[in-house]
């Protein structure tokens, strides 16, 4: 079974703190993503990344940035976190190719920013 | 406008009922669609994907694409109370799924024991 694990299940951060989210998958997939979900919106895009290095913006990228050294692992950043940015943040993986490309999600990690 | 639209709820239902989720969708392109169901503080699992038209059948769940119509459906037979969750219908923003996904907002569902 594919396993996506994210380094928090619960965090609770200050007003301008810089926040990492990490983010591993063990099956080697490509693909990986990063969602925020709220209620009353849903899953929202982030950023998402192809491949080590590489990376793309999702619907909602403003305030936030990510790093992907390694092709299992794909860190979420919040610069300078703000109250806004309280929310779910989910990871996904998938792996390329054909048609019926399916993401993978990890448990989810809870951010409150006070 | 989303480009997936979902009902909320919460739909409650008894035990044992047939349960239908519903979704629209506006783009033409979306080739498949995925039905995830996620428990209350889990991340989503992908319970079933199909193809842009038609019917899939696992088990007690059905999933099925109109698309004349735009509409997409999951049917639950035998509904337990350990169905209770939020039930998303998403489907690819680019072909192949490499970009990501574009979700409805989720129903919750509830099945009274």
């Amino acid at each position: 079974d594919v396993k996506v694990t994210q380094s928090s299940r619960y965090l609770v951060k200050r007003t301008g703190e810089k926040v990492f989210l990490e983010c591993v998958q063990d099956m080697d997939h490509e693909n990986m993503f990063w969602y925020r979900q709220d209620p009353g919106l849903g899953l929202r895009l982030i950023y998402f990344s192809y491949d080590v290095k590489m990376k793309e913006k999702g619907d909602i990228p403003e305030g936030y940035s990510v790093s992907r050294e390694k092709k299992e692992r794909f860190s979420l950043i919040l610069e300078s976190a703000s109250t806004n940015q309280t929310s779910m943040y989910l990871c996904a993986s998938s792996l390329n190719g054909g048609r019926s490309t399916r993401e993978f999600f990890g448990p989810g990690t809870r951010l409150t920013v006070l | 406008q989303k480009e997936v639209e979902q009902d909320p709820g919460p739909l409650s239902v008894p035990e044992g009922a047939i349960v239908s989720l519903n979704c629209t969708y506006s783009n033409s392109a979306f080739q498949y669609f995925m039905w995830y169901r996620q428990y209350s503080r889990k991340g989503p699992e992908l319970l079933m994907y199909t193809y842009s038209s038609g019917n899939k059948e696992d088990g007690r769940f059905t999933a099925q694409v109109d698309k004349s119509s735009k509409y997409i459906s999951l049917f639950i037979r035998d509904s337990q109370p350990s169905d209770s969750a939020t039930y998303l219908c998403a489907a690819p923003i680019a072909g192949g799924g490499a970009d990501g996904l574009t979700f409805g907002k989720g129903t919750h569902l509830i099945i009274q024991p």
